[in-house]
Order: structure tokens, then C-alpha cells, then sequence
């Protein structure tokens, strides 16, 4: 397992640019996660994907924001129009179907800073 | 709905003493409980879960937590502190179901002093 990869690992942007992150999640594990951690909190679900189908959104996920992951493999997390309240650490997590499927991998992040 | 609680957001203890992190939880279903570790500017590796059976659960780097349903709580333990265990420590908890997505605690920053 080479483990759940994030890339940019940062990234700064002026606002009102659109920002694009990607993941790529442990081979064979159909569960795809994103969550958003700003400073001195947990980490927040923003959605799920069970293969290509994204089957839950947050309240959190605004309009603003769209996730994707073609053909079940990596996922693409886009912000439109961002703004200094998206600065945060983006995480991306993983996991198995089968029983195991409460195991999450977390990759190394992605942090935005919005100026 | 799931919630999870950990008091004391930063704690700070001697090299060699007894680690204690608090995680206390609410969930309307059993839960599955777990406990991630964050160093800087990186992301969670899981320390240890809790699903069914043993209460009492070992993990990595010498951590162990008990599930106590009565008091729902989830405390982390650790019998000697280490300089490198200083870090950010989430608990999180998830009801299961069809997403099984966590729901996480506002951590605590452990320091460990020489």
C-alpha cells in the first residue's frame, strides 16, 4: 500500500480564483472521503463517494464547491470563487467495502490559504 | 445525531508519567470509536478503534482506550510519555450506517516535557 496521496500539499490563491485538489486513495478501496479541518478544530466531513457515486453532501459543501471522482478511482475537490473563510486543511480519506469499512486512511492534506 | 467531547484541549505532561487524554461521547446506536493522531502540517494516522467485543483496545505506540457504555466515555492511555508523542489527538465516533463518516472531537494537543 503505498497509502492515500493529496496533491498540492498547499496551496495559495488570491480570492475570487477557483482552486482544484486532487486525491488519489488507496488502491481497491471504494469509500472516498473529504473532510475540511480549519485551525484548533477536528476535522469536518464534507462528502462521500462509494465508487463514482457521491452519496452524501454536507450543509458545510456550498454551492461554491464540487467534488468529483470519475470511473471510482482519484477525486478532484474544486472551489469556485474562493474566499478567505475556505483557508483550511483539506483531508482526503479512504477505505475499504467490505467489513472494514470504518477504517478511514487519511492522506497528508491539502492546505488552502486564501489572501 | 453523534457528538464527541474531549476535555481539555491542551495537556502537558513529563517524560515518563501517565498519559490520560478525555473523550466522552453521544450516539443513539452503538458506537464505533476511534482515536487518530496528527503531527504538524500532516494528516490522522489511526491509533486505535473500538467496534465490538474487548472493551479494552491496544494500539499503536503503546496507546490503549476503554470503552466504558456507562459512562459513555472513550479515554486514551498511555503508562510513559515519550517526546515523540507530542502531537494532536481526535477522538471520533460513527453510528455506522451507509456512509460511516466520523465525527470528531476538537482534539487535544498533547506536549510532553524532558
Amino acid at each position: 500500500d503505498t497509502g492515500v496521496s493529496q496533491d498540492p500539499r498547499h496551496k495559495i490563491t488570491k480570492r475570487g480564483q477557483n482552486v482544484t485538489f486532487r486525491c488519489d486513495p488507496i488502491s481497491e478501496h471504494n469509500r472516498l472521503y473529504w473532510y475540511r479541518q480549519t485551525l484548533g478544530q477536528g476535522p469536518e466531513f464534507l462528502t462521500y463517494f462509494q465508487n463514482e457515486a457521491q452519496l452524501e453532501k454536507s450543509r458545510l459543501l456550498s454551492d461554491r464547491f464540487s467534488a468529483e471522482r470519475p470511473k471510482g478511482s482519484f477525486s478532484t475537490l474544486e472551489i469556485q470563487r474562493t474566499e478567505q473563510g475556505d483557508s483550511a486543511m483539506y483531508l482526503c480519506a479512504s477505505s475499504p467495502g467490505d467489513f472494514r469499512s470504518y477504517e478511514q486512511y487519511f492522506g497528508p492534506g491539502t492546505r488552502l490559504t486564501v489572501t | 445525531a453523534q457528538s464527541v467531547t474531549q476535555l481539555g484541549s491542551h495537556v502537558s505532561v513529563s517524560e515518563g508519567a501517565l498519559v490520560l487524554l478525555r473523550c466522552n461521547y453521544s450516539s443513539s446506536v452503538p458506537p464505533y470509536l476511534f482515536w487518530y493522531v496528527q503531527y504538524p502540517n500532516q494528516g490522522l494516522q489511526l491509533l486505535l478503534k473500538y467496534t465490538t467485543g474487548a472493551t479494552l483496545v491496544k494500539g499503536i505506540n503503546g496507546f490503549e482506550a476503554e470503552f466504558k457504555k456507562s459512562e459513555t466515555s472513550f479515554h486514551l492511555t498511555k503508562p510513559s510519555a515519550h517526546m515523540s508523542d507530542a502531537a494532536e489527538y481526535f477522538c471520533a465516533v460513527t453510528a455506522g450506517g451507509a456512509t460511516n463518516k466520523l465525527i470528531f472531537g476538537t482534539g487535544t494537543l498533547l506536549a510532553v516535557q524532558p
